[in-house]
């Protein structure tokens, strides 16, 4: 099993550009989420969902977006990029919510200039 | 007010001190989930342990153990025997039902381990 990856591994935008973070897991997990990381701020969740076709907003939603098409993947959209969203994203995917482990891909360094 | 805090944003040991990161959190909800994730230098996370909130005993794998008090609200984590691979951040997080069982991470704790 791959677990979860991520691609691009880096990426430099340029403010307002837009583009597609991509996240795919093959452990047939029903919950899948996205979170940001920010120095002193740990880890913050910018939307999540608990199966395919079935999105909601974390703490940080805002220039985001997602959809949930098929169980593997749950890609992350920035609609118009801003140097507020450099940042290193996270995807993750668990089991469930609550109690189980959430399995987490290698990350993407995001940088906007 | 933070969910989950780990006052210690840096810690620096040298090898085989022990050394405890704290976690303290803030909830009302009587069923909930603790955790601990490792963030090495190469930026990976790495689950550690989960705790829930009817089990209060102390658990130890290893070199690693962890206290956990409600009386006090908090979830540390010791390492005994500190190691140069043990250099990381560590995360403490938790899950609330109130809270869509969403995980709220702590602002974490870099420990540096020198030889």
């Amino acid at each position: 099993n791959a677990g979860v990856t991520q691609t691009p591994k880096f990426q430099v935008l340029k403010t307002g550009q837009s583009m597609t973070l991509q996240c795919a897991q093959d452990m047939n997990h029903e919950y899948m989420s996205w979170y940001r990381q920010d120095p002193g701020m740990g880890l913050r969740l910018i939307h999540y969902s608990v199966g395919a076709g079935i999105t909601d907003q974390g703490e940080v939603p805002n220039g985001y977006n997602v959809s949930r098409s098929t169980t593997e993947d749950f890609p992350l959209r920035l609609l118009s990029a801003a140097p507020s969203q450099t940042s290193v994203y996270f995807c993750a995917s668990s089991q469930g919510q609550g109690a189980y482990e959430q399995y987490f891909g290698p990350g993407t360094r995001l940088t906007v200039t | 007010a933070q969910k989950v805090t780990q006052a210690q944003t840096e810690i620096s040991v040298v090898e085989k001190e022990d050394v405890t990161l704290d976690c303290v959190y803030e909830t009302r909800d009587t069923t909930y989930y603790l955790f601990w994730y490792k963030q090495p230098p190469s930026g990976e996370l790495v689950f550690l342990i989960r705790r829930n909130s009817f089990d209060e005993q102390n658990e130890i794998s290893g070199r690693y153990s962890w206290n956990f008090q409600k009386s006090t609200s908090s979830f540390n984590f010791t390492i005994t025997a500190s190691q140069v691979v043990d250099s990381a951040v560590y995360f403490c997080a938790l899950s609330e039902a109130s809270a869509g069982n969403m995980l709220t991470f702590g602002g974490g704790t870099r420990l540096m381990v020198k030889p």
